[in-house]
């Protein structure tokens, strides 16, 4: 079956622009999460969406960073005024938080490499 | 807080010689525990899982790893190392119940020797 899927897969803007990375979840998962890749910093936990309760926001970095998730599937990463600092691999992942047992983990996607100029 | 520390960040082993990567974690509660491969330029692949039960825990290609709750350890292993093992791999703890996000380790570069 169809796993995670994100877009673009490569993404070079210039400082001070905004950016949008798109993530499709595997189709009936109902959690999804994005995460940070960067040489200095490793994986970090960015933000978490739970079907309808309101998101975990509390890796986020900055108020630069947003994201939303739209009819509990796809979900957007938005970087404001991109900075240098920014340039990552940004990867999502999407679990299944339903049905007997539950599975726990998580599922990523190839992830989009921002680099920011 | 939760924490995962990997203490080696390169693995040198020849093809055929088991293989162990090496990770430590620190989480309060019960520690649901897993372990995940990179391939360059692609995401994360997952291997196996601890979550309850056996502490041996077997996952894809042959690989398992053992939940050791007094050392707070999950050691990943392979009993005979491919060349095609060769990868980054990555241990990941969270805490069992409401929070739901992955705390992962520095990662650690496995080269297996042909």
């Amino acid at each position: 079956g169809a796993g995670v899927s994100q877009s673009p897969s490569n993404k070079v803007t210039e400082k001070g622009k905004d950016v949008e990375l798109r993530c499709d979840p595997i189709s009936g998962h109902t959690a999804l999460y994005w995460y940070r890749q960067s040489l200095g910093q490793g994986l970090e936990f960015l933000i978490y969406f739970q079907g309808n309760s309101a998101p975990d926001k509390s890796g986020l970095p900055s108020d630069r960073f947003s994201a939303e998730r739209t009819g509990g599937s796809v979900s957007t990463l938005t970087i404001q005024r991109t900075q240098q600092e920014d340039s990552a691999v940004y990867l999502c992942a999407s679990s299944s938080q339903q049905g007997a047992p539950l599975s726990y983990e998580q599922y990523f996607g190839p992830g989009t490499r921002l680099t920011v100029t | 807080a939760q924490s995962v520390a990997q203490p080696e960040d390169q693995v040198n082993v020849a093809e055929g010689n088991p293989l162990t990567v090496k990770c430590t974690y620190s989480v309060s509660g019960n520690p649901y525990l897993f372990w995940y491969v990179q391939y360059p330029n692609r995401g994360l692949q997952f291997l196996l899982k601890y979550i309850t039960g056996d502490n041996l825990v077997k996952g894809s290609y042959g690989f398992e790893a053992e939940f050791n709750k007094s050392q707070t350890s999950f050691h990943l292993k392979k009993p005979s190392a491919l060349v095609s093992d060769s990868a980054l791999y990555f241990c990941a703890v969270r805490r069992g119940g409401s929070a739901r996000q992955l705390t992962f380790g520095s990662g650690t570069q496995l080269t297996v020797l042909p």
